[in-house]
């Protein structure tokens, strides 16, 4: 199957500072890509859809301010939490597909802010 | 109503043992049937996708959509204690994925 990679796979940062999430395709062109934010024992919460070159779309209740999402080539996607705090904490995980296909997650990456 | 409903469980059941995995949908829309598995502290792995109604088989999983019920299942053969992971079924129109809540299996050896 494709394979989706994200970097980093945690981070620990201060309240205030911003933090970049990479999300890479290593094996196919994704024409889309998806960001996602999971809670403990809880389902993925689709955050934003990102079409390559385009912005991205995002869902209600999600401030695109503080979750900036670039999509600048077909492999990679990356969300930077800007000012982030302590409610941000989450898993954050990524999603990649190229046109009908199906969805291919990345590995997530475990944000935890003091 | 959600859209998707998926019992959380948890579920434990002995090694080898059939399990069975369900979920209800409400949006008749919905095209597209996934079953994915996600380990602790993991991103989801696709395990299974169907497009009609039927089963679809793959090794010890089988994948079964009966859409004028709504209802789609996962079944896993002599199951094994690797198999222990939170499973997710998630479907789709023609827009975004919508996931089930996840139900947490443990298979015990």
């Amino acid at each position: 199957g494709a394979v989706v990679s994200q970097h980093p796979s945690r981070v620990i940062c201060k309240s205030g500072t911003s933090v970049k999430i990479e999300c890479r395709s290593l094996d196919f062109q994704a024409t889309t890509m998806f960001w996602y934010r999971q809670f403990p024992k809880k389902s993925l919460m689709l955050m934003a859809t990102s079409n390559e070159g385009s912005k991205a779309t995002y869902e209600q209740g999600v401030e695109k301010d503080k979750f900036l999402i670039n999509h600048a080539s077909l492999t990679l996607s990356t969300l930077t939490v800007t000012s982030a705090h302590p409610e941000d904490s989450s898993f954050y995980i990524c999603s990649a597909k190229s046109g009908q296909e199906t969805q291919y997650f990345g590995p997530g990456t475990r944000l935890l802010v003091l | 109503q959600k859209e998707v409903e998926q019992d959380p469980g948890p579920l434990s059941v002995p090694e080898g043992a059939i399990v069975s995995l369900n979920c209800t949908y409400s949006n008749s829309a919905f095209q597209y049937f996934m079953w994915y598995r996600q380990y602790s502290r993991k991103g989801p792995e696709l395990l299974m996708y169907t497009y009609s109604s039927g089963n679809k088989e793959d090794g010890r999983f089988t994948a079964q959509v009966d859409k004028s019920s709504k209802y789609i299942s996962l079944f896993i053969r002599d199951s094994q204690p690797s198999d222990s992971a939170t499973y997710l079924c998630a479907m789709k129109g023609a827009q975004k994925l919508v996931f089930g809540q996840g139900t947490r299996l443990t298979i015990n050896p």
